[in-house]
């Protein structure tokens, strides 16, 4: 079935760690990418996204993510976390069709 | 300011106590969209509208009714509660269809409803 994975639920980082959450999706064809994260009380919000061109993008609070079309794989990285980084964080994509499809979440802990 | 309000943000009902999630935005936005939020599931869309009058159904749409009769205003209806619709539920929009397809979505707050 298309869909969307994470396969991090939970992780637990210290301040200052480097950060990579994993994202693959089982779309064929074109589709766009996006992270969403959504702090602890509040309501979801765009980090970045891909359409197309430099497979490297990079987002707010200095997050970035690389497509790998072969491996079907839209990662999140950062490379030194901070405590204000503890969200949940979200994969999602767009196959078209008004629609998008998220992952089931990545509950980042980054302890002080 | 520019924004998507839930109302009620949170709610404790009964089986079979019809109840209706009210979604509102101010930026003239066509799309619109309603998701619920579970452990484990992620966000899964439940329906969906691209302009007054006009809506359809997403992934879980067994349970819920919506209508558009105007463009700022999408209410979501849980006719007969059940437990399994206890959830967070997420109204979305977003300027067009095609802002909708890049990502470019405002979300509310979220609307907690347990249902016993």
């Amino acid at each position: 079935a298309q869909s969307v994975s994470q396969h991090n639920h939970h992780v637990i980082l210290s301040e200052a760690a480097s950060l990579e959450l994993g994202c693959n999706y089982s779309y064929g064809g074109t589709v766009n990418l996006f992270w969403y994260v959504q702090y602890p009380g509040q309501h979801l919000q765009l980090l970045l996204k891909y359409f197309s061109g430099d497979p490297l993008v990079k987002g707010i609070k200095g997050f970035e993510a690389e497509f790998i079309k072969s491996k079907f794989s839209f990662n999140l990285r950062k490379p030194s976390v901070q405590w204000s980084d503890t969200a949940e964080y979200f994969c999602a994509v767009n196959p078209g069709f008004q629609k998008l499809v998220f992952g089931t979440g990545t509950r980042l802990l980054v302890s002080p | 300011e520019a924004q998507v309000t839930q109302n009620p943000r949170y709610l404790i009902t009964v089986t079979g106590k019809k109840l209706t999630v009210t979604c509102s935005q101010n930026m003239n936005h066509e799309y619109m969209s309603w998701y619920r939020q579970d452990p484990g599931l992620g966000l899964r869309q439940i329906y969906y509208s691209m302009n007054v009058e006009v809506t359809d159904k997403g992934d879980v749409p067994e349970g819920y009714k919506v209508s558009r009769k105007e463009k700022r205003n999408f209410p979501l209806i849980l006719e007969s509660p059940s437990p399994n619709q206890t959830s967070l539920y997420f109204c979305a929009s977003s300027l067009s269809p095609e802002n909708a397809n890049t990502g470019e979505l405002f979300f509310g707050e979220g609307s907690r409803l347990t249902v016993l």
